[in-house]
């Protein structure tokens, strides 16, 4: 148990569907973060929220539709991915803007089909 | 743009042997973090380092961060197969991290 829980741990999806990860934290954390992870690629940030506020999109595609209706809640909304998409997304949470570290989930594994 | 060097990419060593990791850049930073990850996991931190020389120890890891803070070390001292894993130290810019590729450890038994 790290403090970040995230729902579901396996995904497979069509093309075609929609569905959304889920994030939680009740760790006190005032900001929240979205990753992807590719087979042997660097973790690539998507998102950032503070106090339930997102203050940066990394130039994600609108396929993917953030949320955070709390400060311990995080979503993303999955529409009409694309195979490439698949890839291990990871939630993290930070107090102080993550000046002294982030607490991750262990991550949902999308496949996209 | 501040440009951290990680090396080496891979590692592969025999347990108990010891190894050192390097995090270089050219920029001071205010702050250096070390993470593990281990497949299919997210990354866990390992320790924040702050100061200028600062020396840090975690059972057999010693992480170090250099006198002009733009550089940093983490030392494995007698690995064992459960060091396996992604080492990574992150560039921290205001208020999120960018991770590079890390350093890939395999530590057979």
């Amino acid at each position: 148990e790290t403090g970040v829980t995230q729902t579901p741990r396996h995904l497979v999806m069509g093309m075609t569907n929609k569905k959304s990860l889920k994030c939680e934290q009740h760790l006190g954390h005032n900001a929240m973060y979205w990753y992807k992870q590719s087979a042997k690629k660097p973790l690539e940030l998507m998102f950032v929220y503070n106090f339930k506020e997102q203050t940066e999109n990394n130039s994600v595609p609108s396929r993917f539709s953030p949320e955070c209706p709390n400060s311990s809640h995080l979503f993303l909304h999955l529409h009409t991915l694309q195979p490439e998409d698949s890839a291990l997304y990871l939630c993290a949470s930070s107090q102080f803007a993550g000046y002294y570290g982030y607490t991750f989930g262990s991550g949902t594994r999308l496949t996209v089909v | 743009t501040q440009l951290l060097e990680q090396s080496p990419q891979f590692l592969s060593i025999q347990e108990g042997e010891n190894l050192t990791v390097y995090c270089n850049s050219s920029s001071v930073f205010s702050s250096l973090q070390w993470y593990r990850q281990e497949p299919g996991e997210g990354p866990v931190l390992l320790v924040t380092v702050v100061t200028g020389g600062e020396v840090k120890k975690l059972k057999r890891l010693t992480f170090q961060f250099g006198d002009a803070r733009k550089d940093s070390s983490l030392h494995i001292t007698a690995a064992q197969p459960g060091d396996t894993g992604l080492y990574l130290c992150p560039r921290y810019n205001t208020d999120k991290l960018i991770f590079g590729t890390g350093t890939r450890l395999q530590v057979f038994p």
